[in-house]
Order: C-alpha cells, then structure tokens, then sequence
C-alpha cells in the first residue's frame, strides 16, 4: 500500500499558540487530502478536504480561521491548529486516496498526531 | 439513524476462531467499501477494499459486499492476539462525491490467547 507520513507526531503546547501539523505522501501524489479528528474510543470525524492549488473545503461546524489549511504541493498539506485551547487537544489524522486509471477510492491514514494543549 | 451503523463491540473471541465483522448502510449511493484497522493511539490501516457487490479474499481476510441489501462483513480466520484492535468499515460514492469517505463508528475485537 501507499504510504502517507505525518509530522510531528506528539506535540505538547501552551493554550494560546498555534502549532503546524504536516502530512506528505511519501510515494505518490495527492491533489486531495482529508483532514480528521479523533476522540478517545471514537470514530473519525472528518473536518476538512485539501485541495492542492485551491482553498479548503471545510466541514459543518469547523472553524476554517481556526484550523488553517494549505496544501502546498501535490505531496504535502498542512493543518495548523491557531491560538490552540485545551478543548483543542485530540488526535488528528489525515489521509489521501489512490486515484488515477483503474483506481477507485482507497485511501492511505497518517499515524496521526496527538496534540495535547495545557 | 446514522448513515453507517457499526456495532461498537467489545467482540471477544478465542484465539483460532473466526472474527465476524458487519455494518449496515443507508445511502445506496455508496459504491466503494472499505475496512480499517486501527490499533490504539495510530492511524487507521486498509485492510480490505472492494468495489460494488462481491466477495474478496486476501489472507486470511475476507470481505463481503451485498449492495442489495445494505450490508458489508469482514471475515477474519485463524484470529490471532495481534488481531486485537478496533477495526472500522468505511464506504463512498463515485469519484464526482469528492472522496470523501463515511465511517462507521468501530468495532472493538480483542482476541485472548
């Protein structure tokens, strides 16, 4: 399977700050990228679609001035969570799918990265 | 009602027996289907992907797919420890519904030795 890598993949952060979660597609590329967020024993909650060379399409709900997307190139997008709040801390991953000639829908989850805010 | 019901488990089971696996949908739009795996604390694994009805086989992995009836199953044999996780089924659309995938909400399996 395709590989997908997030970074960093622990951060602890004083409320108030803003911290940048990377995600790369190590060996394919990605014009579209899925930002989700996890609670404990819970199942994935989509928040943002990343599209390279366009804006984000947020989620119902999601703040776009608080969760700050920017896919930079066919390979990387970013997430930076801004003046972070402890109900801010969660695990977030994200994904991309395979798609191309003969390929449906499989798409590739990140380790994720466990923020939490003090 | 949700769009993808899972239910959330525990399903414990000895070490050797099949692990059965199910979820029930409600949009007949969904064409792509797909089982994860997610171990604590790390993200979801693919496991198995399928397109429209049919049965696949990987290993000792199974998945089912019956369009007709809303209904997807996962069939994992000779479970081992190591199969202990939550294991999350997700499906969509065609590629003009944008990718985006519905998930439900996770079985949690715990295999004892």
């Amino acid at each position: 399977g395709a590989v997908v890598s997030q970074h960093p993949s622990r951060v602890i952060c004083k409320s108030g700050t803003s911290v940048k979660i990377e995600c790369r597609s190590l060996d394919f590329q990605a014009t579209t990228m899925f930002w989700y967020r996890q609670f404990p024993k819970k199942s994935l909650m989509l928040m943002a679609t990343s599209n390279e060379g366009s804006k984000a399409t947020y989620e119902q709900g999601v703040e776009k001035d608080k969760f700050l997307i920017n896919h930079a190139s066919l390979t990387l997008s970013t997430l930076t969570v801004t003046s972070a709040h402890p109900e801010d801390s969660s695990f977030y991953i994200c994904s991309a799918p395979i798609t191309g000639t003969g390929r449906g829908n499989e798409q590739f989850f990140g380790p994720g990265t466990r923020l939490t805010v003090l | 009602q949700k769009e993808v019901e899972q239910d959330p488990g525990p399903l414990s089971v000895p070490e050797g027996a099949i692990v059965s696996l199910n979820c029930t949908y409600s949009n007949s739009a969904f064409q792509y289907f797909m089982w994860y795996r997610q171990y604590s604390r790390k993200g979801p694994e693919l496991l198995m992907y399928t397109y429209s009805s049919g049965n696949k086989e990987d290993g000792r992995f199974t998945a089912q797919v019956d369009k007709s009836s809303k209904y997807i199953s996962l069939f994992i044999r000779d479970s081992q420890p190591s199969d202990s996780a939550t294991y999350l089924c997700a499906m969509s659309g065609n590629k003009a519904a944008g990718n985006k995938l519905t998930f439900g909400g996770g079985t949690r399996v715990l295999v004892k030795p």
